[in-house]
């Protein structure tokens, strides 16, 4: 069986802190890929990136980075200099054929 | 591109009531979701489809019925609306699944059973 935890359910940060969303995928499979979704308070879900379980570099684009850790299953994505912009509910969701997600973290940012 | 598009955006049902929603995407893909978002909760698969005349089920299928007869189309129905299907109903189409294809979401139909 598959289970996706989000480890935070609501962070609060004041604007240009750093913030960490932590989000562990407990899986019997060896390959998968893991996506990260935002769905700020307008309600649409926008696709933020995915992440397949051979790579385990980092990576960073403009102020998001992500880290992925196989041996912990833990797959962590942070927001640098958080802005007032970024305040939305952040899912994490294993892919495959019946895609789950997680219960998401919701993120507010301060001014 | 319109994407995946969601017809109607909200909807008031009496219980009992039975409605379809539409889901509609031009990006030939073969894969179609839809799930139900509780409010202020994560998203729950209620159906899938991997084809044109493939359906099966999701994690919480119980009240509703899909139908994939072309690759564009994947309607949803409620054929007896209950206060529980009081949700956020999203759609969302991928070309792929499990090789890492992102799914695509509709802009979500709001739908309120009194």
């Amino acid at each position: 069986a598959q289970k996706v935890t989000q480890v935070q359910t609501e962070i609060s940060v004041v604007e240009k802190e750093d913030v960490t969303l932590d989000c562990v995928y407990e899986t019997r499979d060896t390959t998968y890929y893991l996506f990260w979704y935002k769905q700020p308070p307008s309600g649409e879900l926008v696709f933020l990136i995915r992440r397949n379980s051979f790579d385990e570099q980092n990576e960073i684009s403009g102020r998001y980075s992500w880290n992925f850790q196989k041996s912990t299953s833990s797959f962590n994505f942070t927001i640098t200099a958080s802005q007032v912009v970024d305040s939305a509910v952040y899912f994490c969701a294993p892919r495959g054929l019946k895609t789950i997600f997680g219960a998401g973290t919701r993120l507010f940012v301060k001014a | 591109n319109a994407g995946v598009t969601q017809t109607p955006k909200f909807r008031i049902l009496k219980i009992g009531q039975s409605m379809t929603l539409q889901c509609a995407q031009d990006m030939n893909h073969n894969y179609m979701y839809w799930y139900r978002q509780d409010p202020g909760m994560g998203l729950k698969l209620i159906y899938y489809s991997v084809g044109a005349g493939i359906t099966d089920k999701g994690e919480v299928p119980n009240g509703y019925n899909v139908s994939r007869s072309t690759t564009e189309d994947f309607p949803l129905r409620l054929e007896l609306a209950a206060p529980s299907q009081t949700s956020v109903y999203f759609c969302a189409s991928s070309y792929l699944s499990g090789q890492g294809a992102e799914a695509f979401f509709g802009q979500g139909t709001r739908l309120t059973v009194v």
